[in-house]
Protein backbone atom coordinates (compact mmCIF):
# COMPACT_ATOMS: atom_id res chain seq x y z
CA UNK A 1 0.00 0.00 0.00
CA UNK A 2 0.76 3.66 -0.43
CA UNK A 3 3.45 4.64 2.37
CA UNK A 4 2.53 8.36 4.01
CA UNK A 5 5.23 9.80 6.30
CA UNK A 6 5.66 12.22 8.81
CA UNK A 7 8.48 13.86 10.78
CA UNK A 8 9.48 14.07 13.37
CA UNK A 9 7.81 11.37 15.20
CA UNK A 10 7.77 13.13 18.28
CA UNK A 11 9.09 16.49 19.65
CA UNK A 12 9.75 19.06 22.73
CA UNK A 13 9.67 22.52 22.34
CA UNK A 14 9.87 25.32 24.67
CA UNK A 15 6.93 27.29 25.08
CA UNK A 16 7.12 30.47 22.20
CA UNK A 17 8.64 28.44 20.14
CA UNK A 18 7.17 27.62 16.38
CA UNK A 19 7.64 23.49 15.27
CA UNK A 20 7.27 22.22 11.97
CA UNK A 21 5.92 18.90 11.04
CA UNK A 22 6.25 17.37 7.53
CA UNK A 23 3.85 14.83 5.83
CA UNK A 24 5.26 12.96 2.93
CA UNK A 25 4.00 10.66 0.61
CA UNK A 26 6.92 8.18 -0.49
CA UNK A 27 5.46 6.45 -3.44
CA UNK A 28 2.35 8.23 -4.67
CA UNK A 29 1.54 11.66 -5.54
CA UNK A 30 -1.01 13.99 -3.63
CA UNK A 31 -2.85 16.48 -4.36
CA UNK A 32 -4.76 16.73 -1.17
CA UNK A 33 -3.19 15.92 2.56
CA UNK A 34 -5.58 16.55 5.63
CA UNK A 35 -4.10 17.24 8.80
CA UNK A 36 -5.67 16.16 12.39
CA UNK A 37 -5.21 16.62 15.70
CA UNK A 38 -5.60 13.73 18.58
CA UNK A 39 -6.06 14.92 22.05
CA UNK A 40 -5.16 12.10 24.69
CA UNK A 41 -8.40 9.38 24.64
CA UNK A 42 -10.29 11.21 22.36
CA UNK A 43 -11.08 11.13 18.79
CA UNK A 44 -9.25 12.52 15.80
CA UNK A 45 -10.71 16.24 15.13
CA UNK A 46 -9.72 17.79 11.78
CA UNK A 47 -8.01 20.61 11.81
CA UNK A 48 -7.38 21.54 7.81
CA UNK A 49 -7.43 20.27 4.56
CA UNK A 50 -4.23 21.06 2.50
CA UNK A 51 -4.48 21.20 -1.60
CA UNK A 52 -1.42 21.32 -3.48
CA UNK A 53 -0.55 25.00 -4.39
CA UNK A 54 -3.34 26.69 -3.28
CA UNK A 55 -4.50 27.91 0.37
CA UNK A 56 -5.26 25.46 2.89
CA UNK A 57 -9.03 24.90 4.04
CA UNK A 58 -9.46 25.37 7.64
CA UNK A 59 -12.02 23.34 9.95
CA UNK A 60 -14.17 26.30 12.32
CA UNK A 61 -12.56 27.27 15.38
CA UNK A 62 -8.70 26.06 14.07
CA UNK A 63 -7.37 29.38 13.90
CA UNK A 64 -4.99 29.39 10.41
CA UNK A 65 -2.14 32.11 11.75
CA UNK A 66 -1.41 29.68 14.53
CA UNK A 67 -0.95 26.48 12.78
CA UNK A 68 0.27 27.18 8.89
CA UNK A 69 -0.06 24.78 6.45
CA UNK A 70 2.22 24.98 3.22
CA UNK A 71 1.97 22.19 0.28
CA UNK A 72 4.81 22.91 -2.22
CA UNK A 73 4.72 20.00 -3.79
CA UNK A 74 2.69 16.91 -4.79
CA UNK A 75 4.44 15.05 -2.14
CA UNK A 76 4.65 17.34 0.67
CA UNK A 77 2.92 19.36 3.16
CA UNK A 78 3.72 21.31 6.15
CA UNK A 79 2.13 22.06 9.32
CA UNK A 80 3.60 24.69 11.65
CA UNK A 81 2.71 25.38 14.74
CA UNK A 82 3.67 28.97 15.75
CA UNK A 83 4.14 30.34 19.38
CA UNK A 84 3.34 27.18 20.51
CA UNK A 85 1.96 26.60 23.77
CA UNK A 86 1.59 23.47 26.24
CA UNK A 87 -2.20 23.48 25.10
CA UNK A 88 -1.28 22.74 21.76
CA UNK A 89 0.43 20.10 23.05
CA UNK A 90 -1.23 16.88 20.87
CA UNK A 91 -0.87 14.25 18.74
CA UNK A 92 -0.54 15.17 14.46
CA UNK A 93 -1.41 12.98 11.96
CA UNK A 94 -1.69 13.48 8.52
CA UNK A 95 -3.74 11.62 5.99
CA UNK A 96 -3.14 11.39 1.83
CA UNK A 97 -5.25 10.61 -1.19
CA UNK A 98 -3.60 9.12 -4.30
CA UNK A 99 -3.60 11.63 -7.13
CA UNK A 100 -6.22 10.46 -9.37
CA UNK A 101 -7.98 8.44 -6.67
CA UNK A 102 -10.42 10.84 -4.78
CA UNK A 103 -13.53 9.20 -5.31
CA UNK A 104 -15.36 8.06 -1.80
CA UNK A 105 -14.91 4.80 -2.78
CA UNK A 106 -11.41 5.12 -2.16
CA UNK A 107 -9.03 4.70 0.84
CA UNK A 108 -6.78 7.25 3.12
CA UNK A 109 -3.18 6.82 4.27
CA UNK A 110 -2.25 8.19 7.39
CA UNK A 111 1.34 8.83 8.80
CA UNK A 112 2.34 7.50 11.76
CA UNK A 113 1.79 10.36 13.68
CA UNK A 114 3.89 13.29 15.50
CA UNK A 115 3.74 13.42 19.32
CA UNK A 116 4.38 17.48 20.09
CA UNK A 117 4.80 18.06 23.52
CA UNK A 118 5.26 21.96 24.51
CA UNK A 119 7.22 22.23 28.07
CA UNK B 1 -22.41 13.95 7.60
CA UNK B 2 -24.22 11.00 9.46
CA UNK B 3 -23.85 10.23 12.64
CA UNK B 4 -22.72 6.92 13.62
CA UNK B 5 -22.68 4.89 16.94
CA UNK B 6 -20.62 2.28 18.23
CA UNK B 7 -20.02 0.22 21.79
CA UNK B 8 -17.22 1.99 23.33
CA UNK B 9 -15.84 -1.10 24.10
CA UNK B 10 -15.39 -4.92 23.17
CA UNK B 11 -12.94 -7.67 24.29
CA UNK B 12 -12.22 -10.64 22.56
CA UNK B 13 -9.82 -13.97 23.18
CA UNK B 14 -7.14 -14.53 21.05
CA UNK B 15 -8.10 -16.69 17.44
CA UNK B 16 -11.51 -15.74 18.13
CA UNK B 17 -13.96 -14.02 15.64
CA UNK B 18 -14.54 -10.83 16.43
CA UNK B 19 -18.37 -8.69 15.23
CA UNK B 20 -17.82 -5.02 16.03
CA UNK B 21 -21.00 -3.50 15.24
CA UNK B 22 -22.27 0.27 13.63
CA UNK B 23 -25.16 2.10 13.56
CA UNK B 24 -25.27 4.53 10.82
CA UNK B 25 -28.92 5.39 10.33
CA UNK B 26 -28.33 8.95 8.68
CA UNK B 27 -26.51 7.22 6.20
CA UNK B 28 -27.37 8.49 2.67
CA UNK B 29 -27.76 6.64 -0.60
CA UNK B 30 -24.15 7.86 -2.00
CA UNK B 31 -22.01 7.09 1.56
CA UNK B 32 -19.61 4.69 0.96
CA UNK B 33 -19.15 3.34 5.02
CA UNK B 34 -15.15 2.49 5.89
CA UNK B 35 -13.51 1.26 7.89
CA UNK B 36 -10.25 2.29 10.18
CA UNK B 37 -8.67 1.25 13.05
CA UNK B 38 -5.71 2.93 14.94
CA UNK B 39 -3.31 0.66 16.88
CA UNK B 40 -1.81 2.62 20.08
CA UNK B 41 0.48 5.64 19.05
CA UNK B 42 0.22 4.89 15.55
CA UNK B 43 -1.91 6.49 12.64
CA UNK B 44 -5.29 5.42 11.63
CA UNK B 45 -5.36 2.34 9.27
CA UNK B 46 -7.26 1.22 6.21
CA UNK B 47 -9.40 -1.58 6.89
CA UNK B 48 -12.33 -1.76 4.34
CA UNK B 49 -15.02 -0.20 3.20
CA UNK B 50 -18.28 -0.95 0.96
CA UNK B 51 -21.95 0.65 -0.16
CA UNK B 52 -24.60 -2.43 -0.02
CA UNK B 53 -23.03 -5.62 -0.87
CA UNK B 54 -20.97 -7.42 1.93
CA UNK B 55 -17.00 -7.36 1.42
CA UNK B 56 -14.36 -9.75 1.59
CA UNK B 57 -10.37 -8.69 2.04
CA UNK B 58 -7.33 -9.97 3.24
CA UNK B 59 -7.46 -7.91 6.85
CA UNK B 60 -11.75 -8.17 7.73
CA UNK B 61 -15.19 -8.74 6.13
CA UNK B 62 -17.85 -6.11 6.27
CA UNK B 63 -21.66 -7.04 6.96
CA UNK B 64 -24.16 -4.06 5.87
CA UNK B 65 -27.66 -4.47 6.45
CA UNK B 66 -29.93 -4.60 3.47
CA UNK B 67 -31.39 -0.79 4.75
CA UNK B 68 -27.86 -0.26 4.67
CA UNK B 69 -28.65 1.70 8.60
CA UNK B 70 -26.06 -0.20 10.31
CA UNK B 71 -23.23 -2.88 9.68
CA UNK B 72 -20.62 -4.85 10.82
CA UNK B 73 -17.13 -5.34 10.86
CA UNK B 74 -15.90 -9.04 11.20
CA UNK B 75 -12.35 -10.37 12.26
CA UNK B 76 -12.97 -13.76 11.76
CA UNK B 77 -9.35 -14.60 14.26
CA UNK B 78 -8.33 -12.16 16.41
CA UNK B 79 -4.87 -11.79 17.24
CA UNK B 80 -3.30 -9.22 20.11
CA UNK B 81 -2.59 -7.16 16.85
CA UNK B 82 -5.73 -6.61 16.73
CA UNK B 83 -6.05 -4.50 19.45
CA UNK B 84 -6.96 -1.01 18.65
CA UNK B 85 -9.70 1.39 18.38
CA UNK B 86 -12.08 0.90 15.59
CA UNK B 87 -13.78 3.68 13.45
CA UNK B 88 -16.59 3.29 11.38
CA UNK B 89 -16.86 6.14 8.93
CA UNK B 90 -19.98 7.31 6.53
CA UNK B 91 -17.77 9.25 3.88
CA UNK B 92 -20.19 11.05 1.42
CA UNK B 93 -20.43 13.86 -1.00
CA UNK B 94 -22.48 16.10 1.70
CA UNK B 95 -22.34 19.81 2.02
CA UNK B 96 -18.39 20.33 2.43
CA UNK B 97 -17.47 17.10 3.61
CA UNK B 98 -16.49 15.70 0.40
CA UNK B 99 -14.00 13.20 0.67
CA UNK B 100 -13.04 13.86 4.28
CA UNK B 101 -12.93 11.07 7.18
CA UNK B 102 -14.55 12.55 10.48
CA UNK B 103 -13.86 10.43 12.88
CA UNK B 104 -16.43 9.58 15.94
CA UNK B 105 -15.39 8.23 19.18
CA UNK B 106 -14.58 4.54 17.78
CA UNK B 107 -14.78 1.08 19.82
CA UNK B 108 -11.49 -0.08 21.66
CA UNK B 109 -11.28 -3.80 21.15
CA UNK B 110 -9.16 -5.61 23.66
CA UNK B 111 -7.97 -8.92 23.02
CA UNK B 112 -7.19 -11.30 25.01
CA UNK B 113 -3.94 -14.35 24.84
Amino acid sequence: GAVVSQHPSWVICKSGTSVKIECRSLDFQATTMFWYRQFPKQSLMLMATSNEGSKATYEQGVEKDKFLINHASLTLSTLTVTSAHPEDSSFYICSARLLGRQGLNTEAFFGQGTRLTVV
Amino acid sequence: DAKTTQPNSMESNEEEPVHLPCNHSTISGTDYIHWYRQLPSQGPEYVIHGLTSNVNNRMASLAIAEDRKSSTLILHRATLRDAAVYYCIPRGVGGTSYGKLTFGQGTILTVHP
